[in-house]
Formats: structure tokens, sequence, C-alpha cells
């Protein structure tokens, strides 16, 4: 069974970091390119990051690059975002996607920024 | 950055057809852009039922089916049904993904 698994949200203050982390399972993590999407509440989906499959490869959404920080440790089949410079507007639900034939996504986790 | 679009809000009738659309900014939208689509209905997490324009998984019902026309990728529902209302979000690769806005869907 597929199972992608988000932690490390939480309330931060803006100018904070935060790193989120996700647990991939049921299926071979090493191989795939892997995406962060958000949602913030009552909004639609914004695609943040993705990763390729050995880590060196990565793109990034205008409103994050320079800020955010997508990375890999294949070896625990786990996903990170490493968010630094957080703004109010980064407030979301962030969730781990795999795509392609995969095509699964976790629940996510929420971050909110505010003082 | 490119901006895609989708038709805000449509109604189908229950056992009707309708064709949900997803246009790029950049031009027409081909299967160089791994066009996928996501529904998501309210309070749950957003699940993934076509990829790369045309490619189902095992869990998406076999009345959606995507494609791509006239220069969009098009996600087309043939016999809704009640469960099918829900928004609908098309994503669109350029080496970064950009989503559309989301189409809410009806069934009335």
């Amino acid at each position: 069974e597929v199972q992608v698994v988000e932690s490390g949200g939480g309330l931060v203050q803006p100018g904070g970091s935060l790193r989120l982390s996700c647990a991939a399972s049921g299926f071979t993590f090493s191989s795939r390119w892997m995406h962060w999407v958000r949602q913030a509440p009552g909004k639609g989906l914004v695609w943040v990051s993705s990763i390729n499959s050995d880590g060196r490869t990565t793109n990034y959404a205008d409103s994050v690059k320079g800020r955010f920080t997508i990375s890999r440790d294949n070896a625990k089949n786990t996903l990170y975002l490493q968010m630094n410079s957080l703004r109010a507007e980064d407030t979301a639900v962030y969730s781990c996607v795999a795509l392609k034939d995969v095509g699964y996504w976790g629940q996510g986790t929420l971050v909110t920024v505010s003082s | 950055q490119a901006v895609v679009t989708q038709e805000p809000s449509l109604t189908v009738s229950p056992g009707g057809t309708v064709t949900l659309t997803c246009g790029s900014s950049t031009g027409a939208v081909t299967s160089g852009h791994y066009p996928y689509w996501f529904q998501q209905k309210p309070g749950q997490a957003p699940r993934t039922l076509i990829y790369e324009a045309s490619n189902k998984y095992s869990w998406t019902p076999a009345r959606f089916s995507g494609s791509l026309l006239g220069g969009k990728a098009a996600l087309t529902l043939s016999g809704a049904q009640p469960e099918d209302e829900a928004e609908y979000y098309c994503l669109v690769f350029y080496g970064f993904g950009v989503f559309g806005g989301g189409t809410k869907l009806t069934v009335l």
C-alpha cells in the first residue's frame, strides 16, 4: 500500500524557519520525482517545488525561490522541504506528492506563519 | 511565470457529459507539458485522476477520460454522477509546475 505521511508543520513567526518531512512507502521512492504542493485555507492548489530521483535537479515556484530548499534521503525514503524567511502568505497545508503512475498525495501538514 | 486557465465553474446534469479544459498562457498545451488532472472534494486531500494527458489510475472511474483538444488539456466526464461534484484542478509543467485555478463542477 502506497503511503506518504508529512510532518513538521506548526506555528512559526514571520521570518522564521521550518523543516517539513515526508515519509514514503509502498513504491520505489528512489526512482521517482517528488513534489511539494500547498493549499492556503479556502484557496486553490499551488505547486511549490520538485526534485528528481537522485536529488541533483530541483525546481521551485518563483514565490519560494531562494527561501525554500527541497531535498531527499533515498536511504530513508524521505523527502524534505526546508522553509526559511517565512511570510504570512506561506500559510497553507503542505502536501507531498508522487506523480506519474504513482499519483499519490499525503494528507498534508499545516504551516501557519503568524505573530 | 506561465498562467494556466480553467473554467471557474461548470454544471452538468446527472448522466450528462461535460468537458473541462486547461489552457496555457504560453500557447498550446502538449504532451510535453505532462498535464495532470486532480479531483478535490471539500475537506479531503486531492486525488489524482489523470496523468500525462490521458493515462488513468486503477482508482479512476471509467467515466473520466483525459485528452489534448484544440491546444488545451481536457478532462471529459461522460455519465456524470452526484459524487462527481467537486473541484477539479489541472497541473501543467514547464520545468516548474503551475496549477490552474480550478473548476467547480456542479452535478444538478
